[in-house]
């Protein structure tokens, strides 16, 4: 079945640094991607998508691109900031995984100051 | 973008007694809705699909007895946890979604307490 794999956290980086959280996927067909990011205490909010193959989602600085070739999509920001603090989910939805969104296990980010 | 609220945002209780969540989708229609948990630093577990005038399904090891949804109209559904207990405690999370749509629109979560 559908599945999605994120690299385990937490990750702690000092502001202004790179970063990558990797996340890969087992679907058939041809899923839509998306990356949901957490703040403490809160629900999910929707950070970006991408709903085919090579497209880039990007939102607040953050960029992921749909690769199909490596069932990859790995969360990208040049420089983070203390407020990027929170837990990044990966996810996917599809129509032979009944139309319901995976998600993978969430990674806890921490920036400091 | 489209807005989902929940209410309430807390609750604190005592066993054996039922407790009723709602969620709204404020400015658009939604035709499916989804009630998550989540345990303390753990993924959000998919409890069930409600489809508005429908039953709802429930995933699988989900006590649709205990769980009771209800999704009366396409801008609100409702999670009642019946006879609750301490391990009932968690964080309860609802999503709406624009029908034949991919993205589902997150409410802000419910953390209820059982003592």
């Amino acid at each position: 079945g559908n599945s999605v794999t994120q690299m385990e956290g937490p990750v702690t980086l000092s502001e202004e640094a790179f970063l990558t959280i990797n996340c890969t996927y087992t679907a058939t067909g041809y899923p839509s991607l998306f990356w949901y990011v957490q703040y403490p205490g809160e629900g999910l909010q929707l950070l970006l998508k991408a709903t085919k193959a090579d497209d880039k989602g990007s939102n607040k600085g953050f960029e992921a691109t749909y690769r199909k070739e490596t069932t990859s999509f790995h969360l990208e920001k040049g420089s983070v900031q203390v407020s990027d603090s929170a837990v990044y989910f990966c996810a996917l939805w599809g129509r032979t995984g009944g139309f319901k969104t995976i998600f993978g296990a969430g990674t806890r980010l921490f920036v400091k100051a | 973008g489209a807005v989902v609220s929940q209410h309430p945002s807390w609750v604190i209780c005592k066993s054996g007694t039922s407790v009723k969540i709602e969620c709204r989708s404020l400015d658009f229609q939604a035709t499916t809705m989804f009630w998550y948990r989540q345990f303390p630093k753990q993924s959000l577990m998919l409890m069930a699909t409600s489809n508005e005038g429908s039953k709802a399904t429930y995933e699988q090891g989900v006590e649709k007895d205990k769980f009771l949804i209800n999704h009366a109209s396409l801008t609100l559904s409702t999670l009642t946890v019946t006879s609750a207990h301490p391990e009932d405690s968690s964080f309860y999370i609802c999503s709406a979604r624009f029908e034949g749509l991919e993205t589902q629109y997150f409410g802000p979560g419910t953390r209820l307490l059982v003592l």
